[in-house]
């Protein structure tokens, strides 16, 4: 069964650093992957998603991240931190056979000022 | 605008008591999906449906059913078997592009 690892429940940045947040993998077989963002009491927003094309997938918001079939990682990553990126942050993957996603267990990122 | 909506956005229900979760779609998506969050444990599959009239259990079914008698509702019953049933609902929907939509969720509190 395919699942994805979400590595720190919780990061805290400074305003203007880098934020990286982790995920890893497990799949068979070369997998679509996403991230999504969740602010408090909303629904899940789509930041980007690898479907196999460019290893490098930029999203929304300035986040990018990295698709490594080595290391079976897709690391979400921002340059600068903005107030504004605090929210809770979801790696997925999907599922040979269904559509559904499978969730990481989520990284909550605190931006302090 | 296209989108998901679901309803309410807060329910409060008794033990021993079903209650039932809209969700409505007009994004034409054929395939449409509950999920179950709990704080630290993400979200979990409770059921899904890839075209009307089917549906297939997720992987946290129990104590949950479903209809899919429309291509734009997929409605959720959570009923008295559901041990705990307190939690954030979310809905979504999908099309060719593979990615999900979500609605804005449900907060259910069992008093």
């Amino acid at each position: 069964a395919q699942s994805v690892t979400q590595l720190g429940s919780h990061v805290s940045v400074s305003e203007g650093a880098l934020v990286l947040l982790r995920c890893n993998y497990s799949s068979s077989v070369p997998p679509y992957l996403f991230w999504y963002v969740q602010y408090p009491n909303q629904g899940l927003q789509l930041l980007l998603k690898y479907t196999s094309a460019a290893t490098l997938v930029k999203g929304i918001n300035g986040f990018e991240a990295e698709f490594k079939k080595s290391e079976t990682s897709f690391h979400l990553t921002k340059p600068s931190a903005h107030m504004s990126d605090a929210a809770e942050y979801f790696c997925a993957v999907s599922h040979t056979g269904r559509r559904a996603l499978t969730f990481g267990s989520g990284t909550r990122l605190q931006v302090q000022p | 605008d296209g989108g998901i909506t679901q309803s309410p956005k807060y329910l409060f229900r008794k033990e021993g008591q079903n209650v039932t979760l809209s969700c409505e779609q007009n994004l034409n998506h054929d395939a449409m999906y509950w999920y179950r969050q709990d704080p630290g444990q993400g979200l979990r599959l409770i059921y899904y449906s890839q075209i009307v009239n089917d549906f297939q259990k997720g992987d946290i079914a129990e104590g949950y059913s479903v209809s899919r008698e429309k291509k734009e509702s997929f409605p959720l019953t959570v009923t008295s078997a559901q041990k705990n049933p307190t939690a954030f609902y979310l809905c979504a929907s999908s099309g060719e592009t593979g990615e999900l939509f979500f609605g804005e969720g449900s907060r259910l509190t069992v008093l």
